[in-house]
């Protein structure tokens, strides 16, 4: 079981928004920054979003973050079949003193 | 360009050993911490080891605590895993990561290596 709990899956339509969620603790999300990893099929991850929202040079700005307490969200607009992948959320936990990871997310272009 | 090329993975038998390598290229390697992270087939990330800039400061996983042993050699720009005791569920493609501060707490990981799978099996 993850310390980040995120969904196991969402699904949406192309050109629509989609938001994927990853809930933790005092501990991890609520006092140091989350980010964001995509993982295509068969690749390896690659950072999508750092410090709660920040994008990555490169990365389109479909993709956006925010966070408030121990919650934060990933939202995707515009939808792409490209974006078809597994996203992570990651923190650092205090209380562990490790990076925690959620359990990922599978994103579905219907 | 920032690379990082992970080696050493392979089949090993249970209570086995195994060292992975992950060498480094397109940055000032000796100012990073280098991050481990794996990933079980069909399963999610798993944060695994890391290892300081200058290499004083290390970390493990409980899964891996006393097993692991996690080195870096700055003039070679490579990160060594030490992997021993090995066991079925420590099978997973094993990743080598980047950080983006010289410590590996709190600043985030950025370039991932492609993996090197590791299965332990008899």
């Amino acid at each position: 079981q993850s310390v980040l709990t995120q969904p196991p899956s969402v699904s949406e339509a192309p050109k629509q928004r989609v938001t994927i969620s990853c809930s933790g603790s005092s501990s991890n999300i609520g006092n140091n920054a989350v980010h964001w990893y995509q993982q295509l099929p068969g690749k390896a991850p690659k950072v999508l979003l750092y410090d709660d929202y920040l994008l990555p040079s490169g990365v389109s700005d479909r993709f956006s973050g925010s966070k408030s307490g121990t919650s934060a969200s990933l939202a995707i607009s515009g939808l792409q079949s490209e974006d078809e992948a597994d996203y992570y959320c990651a923190a650092w936990d205090d209380s562990l003193n490790g990076w925690v990871f959620g359990g990922g997310t599978k994103l579905t272009v219907l | 360009e920032v690379h990082l090329v992970e080696s050493g993975g392979r089949l090993v038998q249970p209570g086995g050993s195994l060292r992975l390598s992950c060498s480094a290229s397109g940055f000032t390697f000796s100012s990073y911490a280098v991050h481990w992270v794996r990933q079980a087939p069909g399963r999610g990330l798993e944060y695994v080891s890391a290892i300081s800039a200058n290499g004083g400061r290390t970390y493990y996983a409980d899964s891996v605590k006393g097993r692991f042993s996690i080195s870096r050699d700055n003039a070679k720009n490579t990160v060594y895993l030490q992997m021993s005791s090995l066991r079925a569920e420590d099978t997973a493609v094993y990743y080598c990561v980047k950080g983006t501060s010289g410590e590996f707490y709190y600043y985030y990981m950025d370039v991932w290596g492609k993996g090197t799978t590791v299965t332990v099996s008899s």
